[in-house]
């Protein structure tokens, strides 16, 4: 059991906006910045947004991160097939003194 | 472009120690993390723990009674030790380079994956 939650499935068509949440505590998401990591199946999982809302190089700006108080979610527009993956969020909390990652979520483009 | 290739034995019975390695080509150690990240079959990632440029670690409460982090500067190679493995430790081992500073880790590179198993 995660102390990030995050839903368990998302779906969307091609074109279309989805969002991912991740929720957490005053001791993570509250007071630390969130990470988020796309693992298409079969492969190493790839970073995709980091301090909250940045992108890496390379990573399409249809990829938006964003946190308010103690959740946080990843947004992605203009979806495509090839965005079909599970999503991680990840932070330090400080109570665990640790790097925690949220369930996942599994995205299906329909 | 760095890179990370990682490698060790992918059988363990039960009590015996975890051994990986992880290789860094194209880059220093100079500023980063570097990590290792595990993932149960079908499972989410845990963070197993990290080790800075300067040697200083950080491990998971869970695992830190059995965790070692180690890095070796003059080869280009980090390490992991992980002690009296049991069938919950099977899973697919990720090392991994990190930016951002301690408590804002983000971890940037990622090897290709070893997937330990653990049976009797």
């Amino acid at each position: 059991q995660s102390v990030l939650t995050q839903p368990p499935s998302a779906s969307g068509t091609p074109g279309q906006r989805v969002t991912i949440s991740c929720s957490g505590g005053s001791s993570n998401i509250g007071s630390n910045t969130v990470n988020w990591y796309q693992q298409l199946p079969g492969t190493a999982p790839k970073l995709v947004n980091y301090n909250n809302n940045q992108r890496p190089s390379g990573v399409p700006d249809r990829f938006s991160g964003s946190k308010s108080g103690t959740s946080a979610s990843l947004a992605i527009s203009g979806l495509q097939s090839e965005d079909e993956a599970d999503y991680y969020c990840a932070t330090w909390d400080d109570s665990l003194n640790g790097r925690v990652f949220g369930g996942g979520t599994k995205l299906t483009v329909l | 472009q760095v890179q990370l290739q990682q490698w060790g034995a992918g059988l363990l019975k039960p009590s015996e120690t975890l051994s990986l390695t992880c290789a860094v080509y194209g880059g220093s150690f100079s500023g980063y993390y570097w990590s290792w990240i595990r993932q149960p079959p079908g499972k989410g990632l845990e963070w197993i723990g990290d080790i800075s440029h300067s040697g200083g670690t950080s491990y998971n409460p869970s695992l830190k009674s059995r965790v070692t982090i180690s890095l070796d500067t003059s080869k280009n190679q980090f390490f992991l030790k992980l002690n009296s493995v049991t069938a919950a430790d099977t899973a697919v081992y990720y090392c991994s380079r990190g930016g951002g500073t301690y408590y804002v880790v983000y971890f940037q590179q990622w090897g290709q994956g070893t997937l330990v198993t653990v049976s009797s």
